[in-house]
Formats: C-alpha cells, structure tokens, sequence
C-alpha cells in the first residue's frame, strides 16, 4: 500500500523563523497528497491539498507542492507565529486500500 | 453547529469495565472511520464504515465493535477495557471512500484505563 515518512522529531522555533517539514511519499499511481494540522485539544483539520504532479496546496501562508520526481510535499511557512504551534500530519490517498494513510506527525513548537 | 461530534470527551474507567464512544456527523457523509491517536500522537484507523457497510476493520483486538446504525452514526463499543486502550479516538467522516476526499474529524474522545 502508499505510505508516507516525515522527518524525525519535534520542530521547535522562534515567532517569525522559517518552517520546513518534510515528508517523502511511497505510492502507486498517482495519488492526492495532504497536510493536515491538530491544534492542542482538538482533533485533525485539513490544512492544504495537492492533487497532481507541480500542484501547490496553499492556506494560512503555509505551501507544499507536489514533487513527483522527488515524491515529496514538504510543508513550508515563511514566518511562524506562536500560533502554529501544533502537530502536522502528512497524508496520502492509499486508493488499494481505501483509505488515507498518514504519517507519523510533527510536533511544531514556536516560542516568542 | 458541530460537523463531527462525538461523546463522550472523556472517559475515566477501570480495567475490565466495557464502554462506548458515540459519533454523529451531520455533513451528509457516506463514510465514516474511527481512529486511535497514541501517546506519541501515532495516528491509528481501526475500522470505516460506508453507507453502513464495514469497509475497513483493521487488526484491532475483537474487544473493540463498531456499530453504525445509520450512515450519520457510528459508535465504538469496547469490551474488558486493559491498560493498553488508554488513547485519544478520533471520529472522522469524508464524502466518500477511497482515500481521495478531505477526511473531517471529531475533537476526540480521551479514554484513561486504570
């Protein structure tokens, strides 16, 4: 089945760094690639999608394109804020088995 | 208005007790799926229910039943509770199955086993 790796650990960064999260994908076909954020206390919310090859999902200034070559979509955000502090979860259509199959997460930490 | 909701937030029980977490979406999903969220925030799916029909049941001990008595319901019934459930569980929905449309969750059910 299509499975998805992030990197290893928590992120934690001051307000206003710059934020990359990786995550490498193993897929047949050709399938919807999705980040997906969780705020503390609360359950998973869709973040940003990409559907095909060179797409760029984009929302509250975080951006991940769809790389085919590299199969990846890391997530990136130019300037954190305190606010994004939360667990980031990478996801792929897994259409075989009918279903989303996600990555481990990160844990995003920014500090003022 | 919730999209998701499921009750209850919290569960404090002992080991070997049996409880249920219900679930509810009001979005006119045709699918929806339980998950388990571990300490380490490991995310789980444990069944999926589409239009009633189990779709997904993946190897979770037989203790834990769903049940979907519509396709805007689904429960979680768990026998003999063990220290090992102590979790988060996520309800989810999405429009179909398949894997290709934007899941929606609950806020999630904390169950502690002691």
């Amino acid at each position: 089945g299509n499975s998805v790796t992030q990197m290893e650990g928590p992120v934690t960064l001051s307000e206003e760094a710059f934020l990359t999260i990786n995550c490498t994908y193993t897929a047949t076909g050709y399938p919807s690639l999705f980040w997906y954020v969780q705020y503390p206390g609360e359950g998973l919310q869709l973040l940003l999608k990409a559907t095909k090859a060179d797409d760029k999902g984009s929302n509250k200034g975080f951006e991940a394109t769809y790389r085919k070559e590299t199969t990846s979509f890391h997530l990136e955000k130019g300037s954190v804020q305190v606010s994004d502090s939360a667990v980031y979860f990478c996801a792929l259509s897994d259409y075989g088995n009918n279903r989303l199959a996600f990555g481990k997460g990160n844990q995003v930490v920014v500090i003022p | 208005d919730t999209a998701v909701s499921q009750t209850p937030k919290y569960l404090v029980t002992q080991m070997g007790n049996d409880k249920s977490i219900k679930c509810e979406q009001n979005l006119g999903h045709d699918t929806m799926y339980w998950y388990k969220q571990d300490s380490k925030k490991f995310l789980k799916i444990m069944f999926s229910y589409n239009n009633k029909e189990l779709i997904i049941n993946e190897t979770v001990p037989n203790r834990f039943s769903p049940k979907s008595p519509d396709k805007a319901h689904l429960n979680l019934h768990i026998n003999s509770l063990e220290l090992g459930d102590s979790a988060v569980y996520f309800c989810a929905s999405s429009h179909r199955s398949g894997g290709d449309g934007e899941l929606f969750f609950g806020e999630g059910s904390r169950l502690t086993v002691l």
